[in-house]
């Protein structure tokens, strides 16, 4: 299966200053297809998780531009600009190249400093 | 407006069964892989099973191989996830989520899921 390691697992950030987390790989994430298949979701105090960004880069409906994902084969990142009040919560990335099993990342818990 | 409601969670003694089910509406249900994905208390997120679009092909986690059977009912735009064996590690939020199409990434769109709790 593949790993999904996550940077770091706790991450508290002062308001309207960035933050950054890493996601890597144990695997190339990139299809035959030229495409990467990665992607990254939030998932609020006691809601479900939301897809924010799919294939390393493309923001989902009604992401806010402050988001942001890149990164290529094994390493990726995903870059919150200026950090509001409504980002906290947990961040995961998330494969779907190497399946079964789709393996998350154990999650990236942002705070507020 | 897509969406997906889970039911059937519960408290259940080990070694026993539960059915889940996902009504879904607001997108063509049979053109979608639909999956289960589990969250136990406080942990992160574990997907356990996906099915494809007419049900001919059913994958799971290995954790739950020859204990879950994952089917759908493309008529009445549902999911099911029977449950059997359970164990204390079974124990989580159970989300239905829309799995990925020929051209769409998976788990654009989440349930509100469903807890399953395993005690004696």
């Amino acid at each position: 299966d593949v790993v999904m390691t996550q940077s770091p697992l706790s991450l508290p950030v002062t308001l309207g200053q960035p933050a950054s987390i890493s996601c890597r790989s144990s695997q190339s994430l990139v299809s035959t297809d030229g495409k990467t298949h990665l992607n990254w979701f939030h998932q609020r105090p006691g809601q479900s998780p939301r897809r924010l960004i799919y294939q390393v880069s493309n923001r989902d409906s009604g992401v806010p531009d402050r988001f942001s994902g890149s990164g290529s084969g094994t390493d990726f990142t995903l870059e919150i600009s200026r950090v509001e009040a409504e980002d906290v919560g947990v961040y995961y990335c998330m494969q779907n190249r190497h399946w079964p099993p789709y393996t998350f990342g154990q999650g990236t818990k942002l705070e507020i400093k | 407006e897509v969406h997906l409601v889970e039911s059937g969670g519960g408290l259940v003694q080990p070694g026993g069964s539960l059915r889940l089910s996902c009504t879904s509406s607001g997108f063509t249900f049979t053109t979608y892989y639909m999956s289960w994905v589990r969250q136990a208390p406080g942990k992160g997120l574990e997907w356990v099973a996906n099915i494809n679009q007419d049900g001919s092909k059913k994958y799971y986690v290995d954790s739950v191989k020859g204990r879950f059977t994952i089917s759908r009912d493309n008529a009445k735009n549902s999911l099911s996830l029977q449950m059997n064996s359970l164990t204390a590690e079974d124990t989580a939020l159970y989300y239905c989520a829309r799995d990925g199409d020929t051209i769409n990434p998976p788990f654009d769109y989440w349930g509100q899921g469903t807890l399953v709790t395993i005690s004696s």
